[in-house]
């Protein structure tokens, strides 16, 4: 699995954007990149995730390099809500074994007033 | 739909006891996992199940045991408590690989 590696925390003011950076640069071309957070005390919540393309939802919008080495998690209009550690994960989808995320330890992000 | 449900929400065991960690989920989700955080450190992979009557070993399976007897229902049990296994844990229940519905967690702590 490739390794990730984010900063250990960020602080961001409310009604700003949050770019939270990952580093995958041991990512394999089948890899694909996932977000989720955790909001204090309760279990994590998938957020997005991409393999080559930008990707975006409602909750978010994840940036990839061309390299795909590294990618930038953005929450446009970050609120006192957002605050929370947000994950990322680089994950294959094969069958078996492949069906586990491995997890580190994540940004912990302050979204200020 | 409840999503992940996991009960107790709290325990508090003494060392050697052994209980059970109940998890359900009611979006008939083929996939179930259970995981432990510890302070300073990610999510730990228990043991996950790929099916009704298949699971397999994560990261850290040394003192728990599971199965899967419906699709709905994924227990972990503690077989004889130690204070190693303070933790909080979470089950989730995915039907792909990225997506993965957490329950609240259980917290539990070893005397």
């Amino acid at each position: 699995d490739a390794k990730t590696t984010q900063p250990t925390s960020m602080d961001c003011a409310e009604g700003r954007a949050a770019n939270l950076p990952c580093n995958h640069s041991t990512i394999s071309g089948n890899e694909y990149v996932y977000w989720y957070r955790q909001i204090h005390s309760q279990g994590p919540q998938y957020i997005i995730h991409g393999l080559k393309n930008n990707e975006t939802n409602e909750m978010a919008s994840l940036i990839i390099t061309e390299d795909r080495k590294s990618s930038t998690l953005i929450l446009p209009h970050a609120t006192l809500r957002d605050t929370a550690v947000y994950y990322c994960i680089v994950r294959g989808l094969g069958a078996g074994n492949n069906r586990k995320l491995i997890w580190g330890l994540g940004t912990s992000l302050a979204v200020n007033p | 739909n409840a999503g992940v449900t996991q009960t107790p929400k709290f325990q508090v065991l003494k060392t050697g006891q052994s209980m059970t960690l109940q998890c359900a989920q009611d979006m008939n989700h083929e996939y179930m996992s259970w995981y432990r955080q510890d302070p300073g450190m990610g999510l730990r992979l228990i043991h996950y199940s790929v099916g009704a009557g298949i699971t397999d070993q994560g990261e850290v399976p040394n003192g728990y045991n599971v199965s899967r007897s419906t699709t709905e229902d994924f227990p972990l049990r503690l077989l004889s408590a130690a204070p190693s296994q303070t933790s909080v844990y979470f089950c989730a229940s995915y039907s792909s690989l990225y997506e993965q519905y957490f329950g609240p967690g259980t917290r539990l702590t070893v005397t």
